[in-house]
């Protein structure tokens, strides 16, 4: 069975840093581009990043940009997301997601997604 | 800023047809934005739908189909059950960066 199983969220003060951890299992991990996607307390869904399936190519959206680092491991099987300097606007459920195409084809979307790991950024 | 707008909220009865759209603020919604749709109900992770503007996963019923209606992307289901109840997010390229849509909440009433 397909699955992304994600940890490391907690509860952080702002300007701090926090790492998550999403362990993928039933699948290739180097054939698949990952993404993370985030969720807002009562809000909607936002794409955070994505990395190719062989790590070389990252995205970000722009609110992130020089303050989280997207990053793989194929030997681990598992996809991170360093996040530092967080803000109280970071703080969401992050979820881990399965791409659809290999490569550098993060586009074509998610399939299989994870139940999260929650972020709270508060003093 | 790129906007991908949904409806917020569209009612339907048992056994109707229902269509959701998904509109770029960039112009016309082609495929080539890729359009995927996501099903989030209360608590759960969101499951994925539609990819590829009409393609369907093989865990997606039939009664679900994708396509493009009038320059947007278009979810359309058919048949609506009790358990269709949910949210849904559509999802856009943008060469580089994947927006979602805001969310159509759909009550089955």
């Amino acid at each position: 069975e397909v699955q992304v199983l994600e940890s490391g969220g907690g509860l952080v003060q702002p300007g701090g840093s926090l790492r998550l951890s999403c362990v993928a299992s039933g699948f290739t991990f180097s054939g698949y581009a990952m993404s993370w996607v985030r969720q807002a307390p009562g809000k909607g869904l936002e794409w955070v990043s994505a990395i190719s399936g062989s790590g070389g190519s990252t995205y970000y959206v722009d609110s992130v940009k020089g303050r989280f680092t997207i990053s793989r491991d194929t030997f681990k099987n598992t996809l991170y997301l360093q996040m530092n300097s967080l803000r109280a606007e970071d703080t969401a459920t992050y979820y881990c997601a399965k791409g659809i195409r290999g490569g550098h084809s993060y586009y074509y979307g998610m399939d299989v997604w994870g139940q999260g790991t929650t972020v709270t950024v508060s003093s | 800023q790129t906007v991908v707008t949904q409806e917020p909220s569209l009612t339907v009865s048992p056994g109707g047809t229902v269509t959701l759209t998904c509109a770029s603020s960039t112009g016309a919604v082609t495929s080539g934005y890729y359009p995927n749709w996501f099903q989030q109900k209360p608590g759960q992770a969101p499951r994925a739908l539609i990819y590829s503007t009409s393609n369907k996963h093989s865990w997606t019923p039939a009664r679900f189909s994708g396509s493009l209606l009038g320059g947007k992307a278009a979810l359309t289901l058919s048949g609506v059950q009790p358990e269709d109840e949910a949210d849904y997010y559509c999802l856009l390229y943008y060469g580089g960066a994947l927006v979602f849509g805001g969310g159509t909440k759909l009550t089955v009433l």
